[in-house]
C-alpha cells in the first residue's frame, strides 16, 4: 500500500500566485489533516476533515482553503501565495480506534514562495 | 491551553547512552499522547504513544513515562544506536472534534557512533 500520497513533493510560487496541493489515500480513513512545519515550531494544523464533504479550520487557516471531495483525497489550497507561506506542508490521515489516535504522514511537500 | 512544550531543543548522546526528551501540556482534555520520529526529508511517522491513565509504555528500546498529576510525559531510548538520530515530536490529541494533535516544537537528536 502507498498509504499518503502528496503531489508535489517541490514547488517554487511567486507572490500572488495560487496552487493546489493534493493528498491522497488509500487505507479508507475518515479523518485527514493538512498540517506545516517550520523550524522551531513543530507541526501545526491548518484544516481538518472527519470525512467527505466536511471541513473545519485549525489553528493556522488564514490565506488557506481545502476541499475533500472524495474520502480519499484531501486539497489544500492557496489563493495568492504570500512569503509567509513558504513551509513544508504535510498531509496525514487516522482512522480513530479505541486504543489509537496516531497519524500517517505522508512524505511532505516544500513549498518556497518568492 | 492547547500548548505541548517540549525541551530540550537537540540533544546529543554517544551510542549506547539514554536520551530523555520532556514534555508538558495544559490541557486535561488531551486523551492520548504519542511521539513521532522524523528523518530528513521525510513525514513524521507515529513511534510509541501513551494514554493517560497508564504511567509507562515501553516499545522496544522506546520508554514513555507519564506524570498524569504532574501533566507532563517523557521518551527515553535505551541503547541509543546511530540510526536514531532524527527529530522527535511529542504530541498530545484531543478524543473529540476530528482527534486533533497539537505537536511540541521536537527535539533534533544526534547520536555519536
Amino acid at each position: 500500500n502507498a498509504g499518503v500520497t502528496q503531489t508535489p513533493k517541490f514547488r517554487v510560487l511567486k507572490t500572488g500566485q495560487s496552487m493546489t496541493l493534493l493528498c491522497a489515500q488509500d487505507m479508507n480513513h475518515e479523518y485527514m489533516y493538512w498540517y506545516r512545519q517550520d523550524p522551531g515550531m513543530g507541526l501545526r494544523l491548518i484544516h481538518y476533515s472527519v470525512g467527505e464533504g466536511t471541513t473545519a479550520k485549525g489553528e493556522v487557516p488564514d490565506g488557506y482553503n481545502v476541499s475533500r471531495l472524495k474520502k480519499q483525497n484531501f486539497l489544500l489550497g492557496l489563493e495568492s501565495a504570500a512569503p509567509s507561506q513558504t513551509s513544508v506542508y504535510f498531509c496525514a490521515s487516522s482512522s480513530p480506534g479505541r486504543s489509537n489516535y496516531g497519524y500517517t504522514f505522508g512524505s511532505g511537500t516544500r513549498l518556497t514562495v518568492v | 491551553q492547547q500548548q505541548v512544550k517540549q525541551s530540550p531543543q537537540s540533544l546529543i548522546v554517544q551510542k549506547g547512552g539514554i536520551p530523555i526528551i520532556n514534555c508538558a501540556y495544559e490541557n486535561t482534555a488531551f486523551d492520548y499522547f504519542p511521539w513521532y520520529q522524523q528523518f530528513p526529508g521525510k513525514g513524521p511517522a507515529l513511534l510509541i504513544a501513551i494514554r493517560p491513565d497508564v504511567s509507562e509504555k515501553k516499545e522496544g528500546r522506546f520508554t514513555i513515562s507519564f506524570n498524569k498529576s504532574a501533566k507532563q510525559f517523557s521518551l527515553h531510548i535505551m541503547d541509543s544506536q546511530p540510526g536514531d538520530s532524527a527529530t522527535y515530536f511529542c504530541a498530545a490529541t484531543l478524543p473529540t472534534g476530528g482527534f486533533k494533535t497539537i505537536f511540541g516544537a521536537g527535539t533534533r537528536l544526534f547520536v555519536k557512533a
